[in-house]
């Protein structure tokens, strides 16, 4: 079964300092993996994804990942982190076949980001 | 473009009572995907349509229906509202279903309340 794990329900990381928001999964053929952020009574945007490619995808507001297929990790990165990045963060696998296209999500990671 | 719209915004309903809910995707996507947001399951995939055909359906009962119509739009509908029904419904759009390059995009969500 595909799925995905978010190890930590909260990152706390200071204004400027690089942050990390770890991602691992499980999937069956190739990992389609995606990233989105939610601001509170927001719904999803759409942050980056890896398809196939370089490992290091780079996304939107200075985020990028590293897909690393022996670890079956796909950790969320930023070398510098802004106030205004704190927001919860899922990390998804997008599981295909001749009849279904769904987003299997983890369960969240709550970043906070002190100023 | 416009993005990903849903009404109404929020919602509240008595237990037994049914609620319709509504979602116009990005203009010129085909694929329209629902989930339901709770703070004790995370994001859970409900149904997936693409050109009018529910193509997948998530492990949710039958109260939970929905369809798409013809220039794309759909709707969910629950009948029999419970209260353990209290969510965010979030829609998705994708240009193309079951294409990973084309990245799903989500709508603010609808806040349902069961009272």
């Amino acid at each position: 079964a595909q799925s995905v794990a978010q190890p930590e329900d909260q990152v706390n990381v200071a204004e400027g300092n690089p942050l990390t928001v770890k991602c691992t999964y499980s999937v069956s053929g190739n990992p389609y993996l995606f990233w989105y952020v939610q601001y509170p009574n927001r719904g999803l945007q759409f942050l980056l994804k890896y398809i196939t490619g370089d490992n290091l995808v780079k996304g939107s507001y200075g985020f990028e990942a590293e897909f690393n297929k022996s670890q079956t990790s796909f950790h969320l990165k930023k070398p510098s982190a802004l106030v205004s990045d704190s927001a919860l963060y899922f990390c998804a696998v997008r599981v295909l076949s001749y009849n279904t296209d769904k987003l299997i999500f983890g369960t969240g990671t709550r970043l906070q980001v002190f100023p | 473009k416009a993005g990903v719209t849903q009404t109404p915004r929020y919602l509240i309903k008595t237990r037994g009572q049914q609620v319709t809910l509504s979602c116009s995707p990005i203009s010129g996507h085909r694929s329209v995907s629902w989930y339901q947001q709770t703070p004790g399951q995370g994001l859970q995939f409900l149904f997936e349509y693409f050109s009018e055909t529910q193509r997948n359906k998530g492990n949710f009962p039958g109260r939970f229906s929905g369809r798409q119509f013809s220039n794309s739009r759909s709707e969910m509908n629950v009948s029999t509202l419970e209260l353990g029904d209290s969510a965010l419904y979030l829609c998705a759009s994708s240009l193309l279903a079951g294409e990973p390059v084309y990245e799903q995009y989500f709508g603010p969500g609808t806040r349902l309340t069961v009272t």
